[in-house]
């Protein structure tokens, strides 16, 4: 398996709080993605990051900010956390070439009361 | 913008019996295309991808995908399914060529294999 961990694994958390996702990688892809996985949605990109500190925006990026200061680490933030945002969240790495795969982590579950 | 479709939410096979799972995908030239399969509480894992030449392309546990260009499809098959491949399975696509290196994921399909 890639080398990609995310953390925390769980969390609940209230309305109105801020959560900060984690995703670390071992492999030095230059890629990394986050995403978001619903019922009846299938995988969202939420934001993604080409590099040190560039990153772009997915097709469901309002109400999250991502922050990437070094390789290996790359930042999910909800400002104010609200229900809708309640999901699994998955990161995903890839390297340089087109044809290669992004490969995933184990998700995190998140649930906004 | 590059799309995939899988037009069916639950594919029901008996075990032993062939598997199929159907993906259609849009993209601007030529295609990379990949599968995927994820197993409840876990993220998603590559199963195999096709990206140049044999239209055939064989991947992990016993499953093989079928490119047809004219048809802009994927298919994915297995030839005797197995109750441990009872799962979720996505299809996904990014052009050879243009645009950032994002892949568009189609919603999935559940299967199940009937024992």
């Amino acid at each position: 398996d890639a080398g990609i961990t995310q953390s925390p694994r769980h969390k609940v958390t209230e309305t109105g709080t801020p959560v900060t996702l984690r995703c670390h990688q071992t492999e030095n892809h230059r890629y990394m993605y986050w995403y978001r996985q619903d019922p009846g949605h299938g995988l969202r990109l939420i934001h993604y990051s080409y590099g040190v500190k560039d990153t772009d925006k997915g097709e469901v990026s309002d109400g999250y900010s991502v922050s990437r200061s070094k390789t290996e680490d790359f930042l999910l933030t909800l400002e104010s956390a609200t229900s809708s945002q309640t999901s699994v969240y998955f990161c995903a790495i890839s390297g340089r070439d087109r044809n290669q795969p992004q490969h995933f982590g184990d998700g995190t579950r998140l649930s906004i009361l | 913008a590059q799309s995939v479709a899988q037009p069916e939410d639950q594919v029901n096979v008996a075990e032993g019996n062939p598997l199929t799972v159907k993906c259609t995908y849009s993209v601007s030239g030529n295609p990379y295309l990949f599968w995927y399969v994820q197993y409840p509480n876990r993220g998603l894992q590559f199963l195999l991808k096709y990206i140049t030449g044999d239209n055939l392309v064989k991947g992990s546990y016993g499953f093989e995908a079928e490119f047809n260009k004219s048809q802009t499809s994927f298919h994915l098959k297995k030839p005797s399914a197995l109750v441990s491949d009872s799962a979720l399975y996505f299809c996904a696509v990014r052009p050879e060529y243009y645009g950032n290196n994002r892949l568009a994921f189609g919603k999935g399909n559940q299967v199940v294999v009937i024992p």
